[in-house]
């Protein structure tokens, strides 16, 4: 069975601290896609990043950056300079290979982040 | 691009009573999920829908089900509501053609409460 386990509920900060969100995920599948959601207040989830597992290259995007780790079944997602609107709550989410193994995705519980000006 | 639009945004019921939920998916987009988010639960999936046909399902009652037509709009129906069914229901569309392995996008939600 496939597991996603965001240990840290809730993360508070202040303006331009950079924070780290930590993402620990099970599978027994060898091809599978990991993604980072964004759920602001208004409650749409918005697609931040997808990485397939045969790729464990960081990747940066502005002030976010992600970094996946086979060896730790860890992909943990970095803001750096954080700012208020960054304010919400991040789902790692875990999904199967496309034929076999677990289809369905997998969410964590979701960390809340709060962003204090 | 219009993004996905979910139908109502609010909805209050009593316990018993029955509710449909709609959702439009970016066009193009075959695959139509359903999720239900609470704060005990956690973003749990609902069941997903492509070409009309429903691929796959979660681990919810049959009071929870769904519908979708040939435009890929989605219905859910939750019969003989309770009070534990009270969430926000959220719905996402992709492509489909590469499974959940394709980004999903997601609705703003319909909060369901039952009084």
């Amino acid at each position: 069975a496939q597991k996603v386990t965001q240990a840290q509920t809730e993360i508070s900060v202040v303006e331009k601290e950079d924070v780290t969100l930590d993402c620990v995920y099970e599978t027994r599948d060898t091809t599978y896609y990991l993604f980072w959601y964004k759920q602001p207040p208004s409650g749409e989830l918005v697609f931040l990043i997808r990485r397939n597992s045969f790729d464990e290259q960081n990747e940066i995007s502005g002030r976010y950056s992600w970094n996946f780790q086979k060896s730790t079944s860890s992909f943990n997602f970095t803001i750096t300079a954080s700012q208020v609107v960054d304010s919400a709550v991040y789902f790692c989410a875990l999904s199967g290979p496309l034929s076999g193994g677990s289809y369905i995705p997998t969410f964590g519980r979701g960390t809340s982040l709060i962003v204090h000006p | 691009k219009a993004g996905v639009t979910q139908t109502p945004r609010y909805l209050i019921k009593t316990r018993g009573q029955q509710v449909t939920l709609s959702c439009s998916p970016i066009s193009g987009h075959r695959s139509v999920s359903w999720y239900q988010q609470t704060p005990g639960q956690g973003l749990q999936f609902l069941f997903e829908y492509f070409s009309e046909t429903q691929r796959n399902k979660g681990n919810f009652p049959g009071r929870f089900s769904g519908r979708q037509f040939s435009n890929s709009r989605s219905e859910m129906n939750v019969s003989t509501l309770e009070l534990g069914d009270s969430a926000l229901y959220l719905c996402a569309s992709s492509l489909g053609t590469a499974g959940f392995n394709q980004p999903q996008h997601f609705g703003d939600g319909t909060r369901l409460s039952i009084l």
